[in-house]
């Protein structure tokens, strides 16, 4: 069963405007962690937020912020004024217990579009 | 920059054939991870290294292999190679087991004709 879940393929927003990028999750877990990437076209995985189960505010990062709904599962990430360069992939991510460790569950990623 | 180096940075081969990816973490990073993008797998976990020792395994294919050395550096062997193997392979790091970000390195991106 997919653990991350990003239902939008593509987006497209304004320049300056701000968008929304949804992300669900599943877990059994009480305690787990909630990211999200960016790919721009030059391939590199980009950090941008990162956020705890337990954290009861949500995380903020500049022009990140994610919105984090407990009870809906839900994480979406939030980009305010659009930038040009936003124009890029980004991936959500849950991280989850394995083996002896917590290893990150991608999504399969949203393709944002930033029009002038 | 995210402090991770990957070399090489694109290798074509043929099938049948070995390949080695090299990842060096950031400094002070214990942990490696390596995955596998694909555009129709998505991006794939397929194994971590702490301090030397393998502390998870993921969808790594037996034909794959993989080791962190003492300085802490970490390759990845490529077997048998199939077509289906192409793909961006990406090392990250981080500073421990559990709970940091992951620090992503440029990726290694493979073809194999």
């Amino acid at each position: 069963a997919q653990k991350i879940t990003q239902t939008q393929p593509g987006m497209f927003v304004q320049e300056k405007e701000a968008v929304t990028l949804d992300c669900t999750y599943d877990t059994s877990d009480q305690s787990y962690g909630l990211f999200w990437y960016k790919q721009p076209s030059s391939g590199e995985m980009i950090f941008l937020i990162y956020q705890g189960s337990y954290d009861e505010q949500n995380a903020t990062e500049g022009r990140y912020s994610l919105n984090f709904q407990k009870a809906r599962k839900s994480a979406n990430l939030v980009i305010s004024a659009s930038q040009l360069g936003d124009s890029a992939m980004y991936f959500c991510a849950m991280r989850e217990p394995l083996g002896g460790s917590y290893i990150p569950t991608f999504g399969r990623g949203t393709s944002l579009i930033v029009h002038p | 920059d995210s402090g991770v180096t990957q070399t090489p940075k694109h290798l074509i081969t043929a099938t049948g054939q070995r390949v080695t990816l090299r990842c060096s973490p950031r400094s002070g990073d214990l942990s490696v991870y390596w995955y596998q993008q694909s555009l129709d797998q998505g991006l794939q976990f397929l194994i971590q290294y702490y301090n030397g020792e393998e502390r998870a395994k993921g969808n790594i294919l037996e034909r794959f292999s993989a080791q962190q050395f003492p300085d802490l550096h970490s390759e990845l062997n490529l077997s048998s190679l199939e077509l289906g193997d192409s793909a961006l392979y990406f090392c990250a790091s981080s500073g421990g087991t559990a709970y940091n970000e992951q620090f992503f390195g440029p990726g290694t991106r493979l073809t194999v004709l």
